[in-house]
């Protein structure tokens, strides 16, 4: 099963406006990792935060994370139409059976208006 | 640095049928995966490679997946014999190390297999 649940399912914005994307998860993860997938291609990593750090900056993104609610968000600021594409969170559980594995979600879909 | 290389991008197949995906990851890259993506869903892991040597196939289904990595670089994926629900990207990712927590991985292009 899935571990990390995106919301919403799908996005749509004008251009210059802020995309802000949401994850959730079950278990205790070790780090949770962002990728981008523009339709037709392969994921493209986008930024990783770890489990002991709270907020994450790479350009025009930004990532927190909430261990407590177990719970991730990913923020694109002053939106461009190449940024329309679908964004996956991904998760590395920090122990079990499948440390050492990452686990996708189901993704969110934005659309960028020009 | 030249990325993932994945052939064929495209293949249209009859369930029942045999096929194979070849994967060529990052020169250096000790950790391949494959994942497969069925449409609407994100990626699932299939099998893992640590060189040429097996990390977690468990959700590889062994009954007519199969997959190898021979000299530790280029990996083959095959489905014999395919049935309509393998329709779905396989996705071909590697990365420098097999480091536990996993970081960073590397995404190829894709194969998109129709079963009819």
């Amino acid at each position: 099963s899935q571990q990390g649940e995106e919301d919403p399912q799908a996005l749509s914005i004008q251009e210059g406006e802020n995309a802000t994307m949401n994850c959730s998860y079950k278990t205790s993860i070790n780090n949770l990792q962002w990728y981008r997938q523009n339709s037709g291609r392969g994921l493209v990593h986008l930024i990783l935060i770890r489990s002991n750090e709270r907020e994450k900056h790479s350009g025009r993104l930004r990532v927190t994370l909430d261990t407590s609610k177990k719970s991730s968000s990913l923020l694109i600021t002053a939106s461009r139409a190449a940024d329309t594409a679908s964004y996956f969170c991904a998760t590395a559980r920090a122990g079990g059976t499948s440390y050492g594995k990452l686990t996708f979600g189901q993704g969110t879909i934005l659309t960028v208006h020009p | 640095e030249a990325g993932v290389a994945q052939s064929p991008r495209y293949k249209i197949i009859e369930k029942r049928q045999s096929v194979a995906f070849w994967c060529n990851p990052i020169s250096g890259h000790a950790t391949l995966y494959w994942y497969q993506q069925i449409l609407g869903q994100g990626p699932k892991l299939l099998i893992q490679f640590q060189n040429n040597g097996v990390v977690d196939d468990s959700q590889l289904p062994k009954d007519r997946f199969s997959a190898e990595r021979l000299k530790g670089v280029d990996s083959t994926l095959k489905i014999q014999p395919a049935k309509l629900e393998d329709s779905a990207v396989y996705l071909c990712a590697s990365s420098l190390t097999g480091s536990r927590p996993p970081g960073e991985q590397y995404f190829g292009p894709g194969t998109r297999l129709t079963v009819t």
